[in-house]
């Protein structure tokens, strides 16, 4: 059974800093990974899709990578502004049959301090 | 574009009371289309996923039910609400990539 693990649970910084969120997962044999944002009482936004084949995605101030081998992907935030203050949601899709069904983690709570 | 749509955005029912949500999409044709419940403290669990009309799996045995009547509709519903029922309950659809896309959510609260 599929297991995605998020850390750290809550993180705070300054404006300004670049940041790295962690996700790891326990079956490696994914068909793609997911980055999503959750404001308070809102949706999910789609921030960024890696397919299993590639290594990295970019989207603005935003970077994700994956290594499928070791079961990790990490988040990385430039530059942090407040309105990046959110939970962040890594989810896995797996192989297979199983291609419709994502996995998720259960967050990482980002505060920006101005 | 796509879009997604839920209804109602929050409701609060009594205990044993009928619930039904609706879901819809606009923009894109045979998706797969999904529900899922985030309760507090936990993560997103998915409830059901549906690959065309009439078509409903279902990943958790449940107080709940899933209907697809059109390709772009999804509802979900139960005859007798439970206290552990309550939650955010999200709709999504996928896109071609297996990318999943969510709606705005339904807040329930049973009380």
């Amino acid at each position: 059974k599929q297991e995605v693990t998020q850390i750290p649970a809550a993180l705070s910084v300054p404006e300004g800093e670049n940041l790295v969120l962690n996700c790891s997962f326990t079956d490696s044999a994914i068909y793609n990974l997911q980055w999503f944002r959750q404001d308070p009482g809102k949706g999910l936004t789609s921030l960024l899709l890696i397919q299993s084949s590639q290594r990295e995605q970019t989207s603005g101030r935003l970077n994700a990578s994956l290594d499928k081998s070791s079961g990790r992907s990490t988040l990385y935030i430039a530059a942090s502004q407040p309105g990046d203050s959110a939970t962040y949601l890594c989810a896995v899709t797996g192989s297979g049959g199983s291609n419709y069904k994502l996995t998720f983690g259960k967050g990482t709570l980002l505060t920006v301090n101005p | 574009s796509q879009t997604i749509h839920q209804w109602p955005a929050t409701l609060v029912q009594p205990v044993g009371s009928p619930l039904s949500l609706e879901c819809t999409v606009e923009g894109t044709s045979n998706p797969n289309l999904y529900w899922y419940r985030q309760a507090a403290g936990r993560g997103l669990q998915l409830l059901f996923y549906s690959v065309g009309i009439g078509q409903i799996s279902s990943e958790v045995p449940q107080n709940l039910s899933a209907s697809r009547p059109q390709d772009r509709q999804f509802i979900l519903s139960s005859k007798k609400l439970l206290l552990s029922d309550s939650g955010f309950y999200l709709c999504a659809w996928g896109g071609i990539k297996n990318e999943q896309f969510f709606g705005p959510g339904t807040r329930l609260t049973v009380l």
